[in-house]
Order: structure tokens, then C-alpha cells, then sequence
């Protein structure tokens, strides 16, 4: 299957801080990419979904100023939280979908944040 | 009601054993269907896809029922490392957008 990258896959920061996590399609391009967030013991959440060359359409609730998304290329999707708070604390994971095979998604290892 | 449900178990079978889940939608216009596994503390890794005809790949058999709105999948011979939560995920017509279960947890006990 097709190969996404993600990084950092760890990252600590103090409070007000800010992080950004890159998300890598790394054999094949990719138009949409999605970022999810999975707090312990629950499901995944769409946060965003990432266009390529366009802006990022945010799930209700999700902040855009605070979770902000660049999808400049068709390898490439970053996500950078934003004077970070201890509630940011999360798994934030990746997935893109694979144009070849346009229903299928893959995702990314997860970038576990802990913001202190 | 919830676009795509899932049991949350846990199901709990010992080694060897058949063990069958089912996943409903709500959207008649779902297209594509999903099962994704994902164990503690790492992300979904795509399992199989289901087709109408059905779809079995060794040990697991994936099942698409489209008039009663629920795809099903089957593990046969269960073994330790099935223990996983799987996620079942629904694309619908003229949506990009996918739309993932809670996750059905299976525990593979000795």
C-alpha cells in the first residue's frame, strides 16, 4: 500500500508554544489530505480536511486560527497548533488519499503531542 | 442516529476461535466501504476494502449487505496478534469525505 509519513512522532512543548507537524504521501501524490485528532480510548475526529492549492475545510468546533493548515504541494500537509494549551494534548494523525485509488486513504503514524 | 455504528465491545475470544462483526450506515448513497485496523497507540492501518461481491483475504472475510445497510466482517482462526480495535469506514456518493465507526475492540486471549 501506499506509504504516509508524519513529523515529529513525538513532540513535548510548554504552554503557549507552537508546534507544527508535517504529513508526507511518499510514493504517491495526493489532492486530499485529512487530519485527525484521537484523545486515549476514543475514536478518531476529523479535525480538517487539506486541498491541495486551496484553503482547509474545518470540522464544526475546530478552530482554524488555532489549528492552522497549508497543503502547498501534492506531497505535503502541515499542521501547526498554535499557542498551545495542555487540552491540545493529543495523537494528531494524518491520512491522504491516494489519487490512483481515490476512495482509499492512508494514514500517517500519529504525532503524539503533550503540552505542559 | 449515527451515520455509521459500530458494537464497541470488547469482544473477548480465546485463541482459534470465529468471530464476526457488523458495522450499519445510515446514508443509502454510501459508496465504499472500509475495514481499518488499529492497534493501542498507532494509526488505522487499512485492512481490506468491500466490495458487493464480498471480499476474503485468508483468515478474513469482509460482506456487504446493501438492502439492510451493513457490512460484516469475519475472522476465522483466531490469533493473539487480531487484538485490535477495527474501524469501519463509509465513503458515500459524491463525498470525499470518510466517515469512521467508534471501533468494534477484539481481545485474543490463550
Amino acid at each position: 500500500g501506499a506509504v504516509v509519513s508524519q513529523h515529529p512522532s513525538w513532540v513535548i512543548c510548554k504552554s503557549g508554544t507552537s508546534v507544527k507537524i508535517e504529513c508526507r504521501s511518499l510514493d504517491f501524490q495526493a489532492t486530499t489530505m485529512f487530519w485527525y485528532r484521537q484523545f486515549p480510548k476514543q475514536s478518531l475526529m476529523l479535525m480538517a480536511t487539506s486541498n491541495e492549492g486551496s484553503k482547509a475545510t474545518y470540522e464544526q468546533g475546530v478552530e482554524k486560527d488555532k489549528f492552522l493548515i497549508n497543503h502547498a504541494s501534492l506531497t505535503l500537509s502541515t499542521l501547526t497548533v498554535t499557542s498551545a494549551h495542555p487540552e491540545d494534548s493529543s495523537f494528531y494523525i494524518c491520512s491522504a488519499r491516494d489519487r490512483r485509488h481515490a476512495d482509499e486513504q492512508y494514514f500517517g503514524p500519529g504525532t503524539r503531542l503533550t503540552v505542559t | 442516529r449515527k451515520e455509521v455504528e459500530q458494537d464497541p465491545g470488547p469482544f473477548n475470544v480465546p485463541e482459534g476461535a470465529t468471530v464476526a462483526f457488523n458495522c450499519t450506515y445510515s446514508n443509502s448513497a454510501s459508496q465504499s466501504f472500509f475495514w481499518y485496523r488499529q492497534d493501542c497507540r498507532k494509526e488505522p492501518k487499512l485492512l481490506m476494502s468491500v466490495y458487493s461481491s464480498g471480499n476474503e483475504d485468508g483468515r478474513f472475510t469482509a460482506q456487504l449487505n446493501r438492502a439492510s445497510q451493513y457490512i460484516s466482517l469475519l475472522i476465522r482462526d483466531s490469533k493473539l496478534s487480531d487484538s485490535a480495535t477495527y474501524l469501519c469506514v463509509v465513503n458515500s456518493k459524491g463525498s470525499y469525505i470518510p466517515t469512521f465507526g467508534r471501533g468494534t475492540s477484539l481481545i485474543v486471549h490463550p
